[in-house]
């Protein structure tokens, strides 16, 4: 599965967008892009994947470019509940398992 | 909303015994994982499980782990002789494809060996 970059740890403020980027520059034709949070030594939490669309649902949008070497995830009105780290991760098809990188640490002040 | 569920929520035991560490995946799911995170490193990876098998497992996943499915909903992790080292939180998680709508993992068990 192809290796992904992430800052660290990104700042937002509440009721603001939070755009959290991702690079995949070795990406290839069959992998998708997924995104998870892990809130506190939580379970990972699974949000939002794509292949090289857009897409939207009710937690998240993400924004795929048209060469797939990178990504945005975005939370268009971050809330304090949205502190957590966030994890792209890029996977085949034919592969089962999540590889897990540092991600970034998304921290939402008021 | 359908979960995934552990038990139990923290397990403390003693260096060289044996522990079982249990999940109930989400009843239509067919692929099974489990996962495990160290304090304060990354989530890794132990081993998927679909048609009553083991599909892949990374090289943390040695002789001493072992999964089972006794009974068509349960999904365990077994531990045969704990050492230190296995203290981390372990997360199991469940798919209805390997593909499609990603996991869900469950709240984990925090497994303390002393």
């Amino acid at each position: 599965d192809a290796k992904t970059t992430q800052p660290p740890s990104m700042d937002c403020a509440e009721g603001r967008a939070a755009n959290l980027p991702c690079n995949h520059s070795t990406i290839s034709g069959n992998e998708y892009v997924y995104w998870y949070r892990q809130i506190h030594s939580q379970g990972p939490q699974y949000i939002i994947h794509g292949l090289k669309n857009n897409e939207t649902n009710e937690m998240a949008s993400l924004i795929i470019t048209e060469d797939r070497k990178s990504s945005t995830l975005i939370l268009p009105h971050a809330t304090l509940r949205d502190t957590a780290v966030y994890y792209c991760i890029v996977r085949g098809t034919s592969g089962s398992r999540l590889t897990f990188g540092e991600g970034t640490q998304l921290t939402v002040n008021p | 909303e359908p979960e995934v569920t552990q038990t139990p929520s923290h397990q403390v035991t003693q260096m060289g015994q044996e522990v079982i560490l249990r999940c109930v995946p989400i009843s239509n799911h067919l692929y099974f994982y489990w996962y495990r995170q160290i304090l304060g490193q990354k989530v890794e990876f132990l081993v998927s499980f679909y048609n009553n098998e083991i599909s892949e497992k990374s090289e943390i996943f040695d002789d001493q782990f072992s999964v089972e499915r006794p009974d068509g909903s349960n999904f365990t992790l077994k531990i045969r002789s704990t050492k230190l080292e296995d203290s981390a939180m372990y997360f199991c998680a469940s798919s209805s494809t390997t593909e499609s709508y990603g996991y869900t993992f469950g709240s984990g068990t925090r497994l303390t060996v002393v």
